[in-house]
């Protein structure tokens, strides 16, 4: 199985800072990388696919870069509704694996 | 506009059978892979498997293989998850979510169900 190391696992900002969440395969994964956001309560919320695709009607404040086997996801300006766990998931080969999760928390 | 219902919450006792359903609706069911997520209350997110209704093609995370069963009925846009004889470990909630388009497709999961919570007591 392709293990998904994500970091950190909570992390204490500010609203309008700039927050870089990571995501390390333990293996080649080319772009097949998906970002998802998750609210208490909720169903989790796909943010980007194939490592850098905004979905339609995510704010541009979000955006995913790839290094290799080294995965970003980085909020440029933290709102408010920011305030969540977000996962990695991996859909290069099954079976599918989704990162630890990373909690979002207000400073 | 892409939905998929889940079934309502179920309490069941351990040995007990269990089939909650996702209903899509929007799209056309059978062209898309539906998968299924676990999520322990508290804990983070786990892949389960997932299956294509065209042909019922499914795969299974080695976790979940012969915990469960993926069906799928397509004259209905329906899916199920099936236990034959629940734990007390897999109280949970489960997340049904929409795949990519196509048998060959690559993409993960675009829309999700909102959830049905399994608790397995005695």
């Amino acid at each position: 199985d392709i293990q998904m190391t994500q970091s950190p696992s909570t992390l204490s900002a500010s609203v309008g800072d700039r927050v870089t969440i990571t995501c390390r395969a333990s293996q080649s994964i080319t772009s097949w990388l998906a970002w998802f956001q998750q609210k208490p309560g909720k169903a989790p919320k796909l943010l980007i696919d194939k490592a850098s695709n905004l979905e339609s009607g995510v704010p541009s404040t979000f955006s995913g870069s790839a290094s290799g086997t080294e995965f970003t996801l980085t909020i440029s300006s933290l709102q408010p509704e920011d305030f969540a766990t977000y996962y990695c998931q991996q859909y290069k080969s099954y079976p599918w694996t989704f990162g630890q999760g990373t909690k979002v928390e207000i400073k | 506009e892409v939905q998929l219902m889940q079934s309502g919450g179920e309490v069941k006792k351990p040995g007990e059978s269990l089939r909650i359903s996702c209903k899509g609706s929007g799209y056309t069911f059978a062209t898309y892979w539906i998968g299924w997520v676990r999520q322990v209350p508290g804990k983070g997110l786990e892949w389960m498997g997932i299956i294509y209704p065209g042909d019922s093609f499914g795969r299974y995370s080695p976790s979940f293989q012969g915990q469960v069963t993926v069906s799928v009925d397509q004259s209905i846009s329906t899916a199920y998850l099936h236990w034959s004889s629940l734990k007390a470990s897999d109280t949970a909630m489960y997340y049904c979510a929409r795949g990519a388009r196509g048998r060959a497709g690559a993409g993960s999961f675009d829309s999700w169900g909102q959830g049905t919570l399994v608790t397995v007591s005695s």
